[in-house]
């Protein structure tokens, strides 16, 4: 059974940094690119970043390039997204999910979430 | 980005009856070397992540029920339950992940009338 369970979120203060994980399990973690979206209160849903199954590709959104970094350890079946220069903005339940194949493919599966709040 | 536009923003229909959501992309999402149209459906319950129904616009991911179908080509498509049950309540998403930023529609929230 596939399961996906992230960790790392909480409040921060507006240009704080926080380290998001996923842990992956139930399959070929390193087969697989990974991605992460996320969703503030009450809104819809934003695409993030993603990072293929090797993780020497990796893309972001507009809204976090450059202050937001995916990266992935296959050795330990774990997914990551370090959140620096944190914005209100960024604000979410951020969610880890699996690519059912490629990144041009949908996702299959979902973590539960995660909340960050950005918040003096 | 593509731009992706969905309607209606609610919709109540009542038990047994036909629901349907539409889903409009400001560029084709139709691959042509492929002939696939790079479109998926998921189903958002309170509290739950998103769950995927359909991927390539009318493919049934396994376990789904066969109430759910999709269906459009290039840049119009559709989510149709046939039959509306309770347990369907929910916010229903179109994306497209054709070219990256993969992109999401603003959600319809589906109840029961």
């Amino acid at each position: 059974e596939v399961q996906l369970l992230e960790s790392g979120g909480g409040l921060v203060q507006p240009g704080g940094s926080l380290r998001l994980s996923c842990a992956a399990s139930g399959f070929t973690f390193r087969s697989y690119a990974m991605g992460w979206v996320r969703q503030a209160p009450g809104k819809g849903l934003e695409w993030v970043s993603r990072i293929s199954g090797s993780g020497d590709t990796t893309k972001y959104a507009d809204s976090v390039k450059g202050r937001f970094t995916i990266s992935r350890d296959n050795s330990q079946n774990t997914l990551y997204l370090q959140m620096n220069s944190l914005r209100a903005e960024d604000t979410a339940i951020y969610y880890c999910a699996k690519y059912s194949a490629g990144p041009d493919t949908p996702f299959d599966y979902w973590g539960q979430g995660t909340l960050v709040t950005v918040s003096s | 980005d593509i731009v992706m536009t969905q309607s209606p923003d609610s919709l109540a229909v009542s038990l047994g009856e036909r629901a349907t959501i539409n889903c409009k992309s400001s560029r084709s999402v139709l691959y042509s070397s492929n002939n696939k149209n790079y479109l998926a459906w998921y189903q958002q319950k309170p509290g739950q992540p998103p769950k995927l129904l359909i991927s390539w616009a009318s493919t049934r991911e396994s376990g789904v029920p066969d109430r759910f179908s999709g269906s459009g080509s290039g840049t119009d498509f559709t989510l149709t339950i046939s039959s509306l049950q309770a347990e369907d309540v929910a916010v229903y998403y179109c994306q497209q992940y054709y070219i990256a930023p993969l992109t999401f529609g603003q959600g319809t929230e589906l109840e029961i009338k």
